[in-house]
């Protein structure tokens, strides 16, 4: 099983600053590496696909870059509806694994 | 637009029965993988199930294996995940989730999901 370790855990930061989440993989996934948001009580939405695609509807502040088993994702100036959780995804091999979340939080 | 409307949870007894069901709209079915996945209360995302756009390949994370099952009505526009022997740690919300557009390897990430639906076990 491929492991995938978020890093930080908490984020906490200001709007209008950089935000960089960290994704590393036991093993290479290729670039086979999905992001998602989720804020308390939704489900999670698709940011990013394949490592550095945005979905449709997503904020070109909003970038994802990386390849084989470190990724990160970028939010280059942060709006208050940013501030949520955050998980990468790996499609490279079964099982399909998550991340364990980064929590971006207002500082 | 793309719709997923998910039902069927609730509270069950340890070593019970349930099946979810997840309605789908606004895509051609037949044509995407579809998949379960969970969270625990307070706890991150953990993938369940995936069937192919058919419905003759199905995968589970092993701690499902042998206790859940996927399928599909193509006809019905739905994916259903029938859940047995039912257990503590399977206390979660539900969600159903589309493939999405990409290419390479056959493996799905999602690009629509459901609202999500509690499934309680507890006695």
């Amino acid at each position: 099983e491929i492991v995938l370790t978020q890093s930080p855990a908490t984020l906490s930061l200001s709007p209008g600053e950089r935000a960089t989440l960290s994704c590393r993989a036991s093993q290479s996934v290729s670039s086979y590496l999905a992001w998602y948001q989720q804020k308390p009580g939704q489900a999670p939405r698709l940011l990013i696909y394949d490592a550095s695609n945005r979905a449709i509807g997503i904020p070109a502040r909003f970038s994802g870059s990386g390849s084989g088993t470190d990724f990160t994702l970028t939010i280059s100036s942060l709006e208050p509806e940013d501030f949520a959780v955050y998980y990468c995804q790996q499609r490279s091999n079964w099982p399909i694994t998550f991340g364990q979340g980064t929590r971006l939080e207002i500082k | 637009e793309v719709q997923l409307l998910e039902s069927g949870g609730g509270l069950v007894q340890p070593g019970g029965s349930l099946r979810l069901s997840c309605a789908a709209s606004g895509f051609t079915f037949t044509s995407y993988a579809m998949t379960w996945v969970r969270q625990a209360p307070g706890k991150g995302l953990e993938w369940v199930s995936t069937i192919s756009g058919p419905g003759g390949s199905t995968y589970y994370a092993d701690s499902v294996k042998g206790r859940f099952t996927i399928s599909r009505d193509n006809l019905k526009n739905t994916l259903y995940l029938q859940m047995n022997s039912l257990r503590a740690e399977d206390t979660a919300v539900y969600y159903c989730a589309k493939r999405g557009v990409s290419s390479g390897s056959t493996l799905p990430s999602f690009d629509y999901w459901g609202q999500g639906t509690l499934v309680t076990v507890s006695s």
